[in-house]
């Protein structure tokens, strides 16, 4: 099974800053790699597709990045809406799905 | 506009079937390119991807969960169904239904609000 390992698992931040967050997976998963965001007793939503591309409507000061085991999150310039909690997914394989563990996003 | 609704018991007696019903509208479920899947979020915790079923009824599912998983779809219906025999208090979670899309490297691009699942006698 190919593992996803999320770094931090929460982050304290301002409205305003620029914030990174990082997926690795346990192999390679070429740009396999979903972000979500998921406010709280909401469903999540897709944010980022394919690593790097922004799903439609996504405000453009998210940004996505990376290839192979490495990706990276990052938003430009938080404001209030984002805080919230972001997962990354691995979908290299459609036999099984997997999730990192989370992020927690807070206001500072 | 496609939209996905689960819909099934809030409470299920432990060793019992939880069993969920996800309905698609705005859409049809036997377009090429779409998985249909169920995923779950135990309180306070993180997204578990429970398994994904194609229209043709291939199905794919979690190891850690295969042995008491079954997904099956109606097409006529539109709609896709969950079951997870022999529950515990650890199969307590909100169960979402999603569609995973190939034009989106099959990220999860659509997903119903969810429904809350409670295992108790």
């Amino acid at each position: 099974d190919i593992q996803m390992t999320q770094s931090p698992s929460s982050l304290s931040a301002s409205v305003g800053d620029r914030v990174i967050i990082t997926c690795r997976a346990s192999q390679s998963i070429g740009s396999s790699l979903n972000w979500y965001q998921q406010r709280p007793g909401k469903a999540p939503k897709l944010l980022i597709y394919a690593a790097s591309t922004l799903q439609s409507g996504v405000p453009s000061r998210f940004s996505g990045s990376g290839s192979g085991t490495d990706f990276t999150l990052t938003i430009g310039s938080l404001q209030p809406e984002d805080f919230a909690t972001y997962y990354c997914q691995q979908s290299f394989s459609t036999l099984m799905y997997t999730f990192g563990q989370g992020t927690k996003l807070e206001i500072k | 506009q496609l939209q996905l609704q689960e819909s099934g018991p809030g409470l299920v007696k432990p060793s019992e079937t939880l069993s969920l019903t996800c309905t698609v509208s705005g859409g049809s479920i036997s377009t090429r390119g779409y998985f249909w899947g169920w995923i779950r979020q135990s309180p306070g915790k993180g997204l578990e991807w429970i398994g994904n079923i194609y229209h043709s009824g291939s199905t794919y599912y979690n190891p850690s969960l295969k042995s008491r998983v079954t997904i099956s779809v109606d097409t006529s219906k539109k709609q896709f169904f969950l079951k997870v025999s022999s529950v515990n208090a650890a199969d307590t979670a909100v169960y979402y239904c999603a569609r995973s899309s190939s034009d989106h490297f099959y990220g999860m691009d659509v997903w119903g609000q969810g429904t809350t699942v409670t295992v108790s006698s």
